[in-house]
């Protein structure tokens, strides 16, 4: 089946720096994926869907210059937090788009980011 | 739209009981459904799918039902278990829109 993999899978960064969150399709191409951000005991919210070889589409209220999305090859997309704070700390997901009887989208395993 | 940050509703049944998690879907064009099954720390998980042009689909004791007069899924899960615990999404595709329901948390009591 269709495999999408995280890496870091867990962070801890001090407050100020910038964190780099890799997601890549294992088994599959992947044009379009997808990020995600989870508060504790919620839904998941899409912050950005990334196009490769094109600029990603960001979500109302999603600042693009302080998640930076790179989608540079059909399985890498990769999400930098820049400049962190503290309410930067979440869970992160991404997830690849896949073509079935429809549209459907395979997750990667999550990234937890605690900002310090 | 996509989910917004909502808290998540529970549902709490007996181990070894049946669960039936409900999902109302929002656009009558939708062609494509899916539920996803999210563990605590961990990224949704495909479970079972539907096409709209199909009331109902099995699989290994997950049920899905569709019923579109309603605009209405259902995932039922047979005689469930611990390990079912887990927040279940709802998503519907429509063209090129992939859009999930608020999800709700099962709770299996022992």
């Amino acid at each position: 089946g269709a495999v999408v993999s995280q890496h870091p899978s867990w962070v801890i960064c001090k407050s100020g720096t910038s964190v780099k969150i890799e997601c890549r399709s294992l088994d599959f191409q992947a044009t379009t994926m997808f990020w995600y951000r989870q508060f504790p005991k919620q839904s998941l919210m899409l912050m950005a869907t990334s196009n490769e070889g094109s600029k990603a589409t960001y979500e109302q209220g999603v600042e693009k210059d302080k998640f930076l999305i790179n989608h540079a090859s059909l399985t890498l997309s990769t999400l930098t937090v820049t400049s962190a704070h503290p309410e930067d700390s979440s869970f992160y997901i991404c997830s690849a788009r896949a073509w079935g009887w429809g549209i459907s989208q395979y997750f990667g395993p999550g990234t937890r980011l605690t900002v310090t | 739209g996509e989910s917004v940050g909502l808290h998540l509703p529970t549902l709490s049944v007996q181990e070894g009981d049946n669960s039936i998690i409900n999902c109302a879907y929002s656009n009558s064009a939708s062609d494509y459904f899916i539920w996803y099954k999210q563990e605590s720390g961990k990224g949704p998980q495909f479970i079972i799918d539907i096409r709209s042009n199909m009331d109902k689909r099995q699989g290994q004791r997950v049920t899905v039902l569709l019923n579109k007069t309603v605009k209405h899924l259902s995932l039922q899960i047979a005689a469930t278990q611990p390990g079912d615990s887990a927040v279940y999404f709802c998503a519907e595709n429509y063209g090129q829109n992939f859009v999930f329901g608020p999800g709700t948390r099962l709770s299996v009591l022992p």
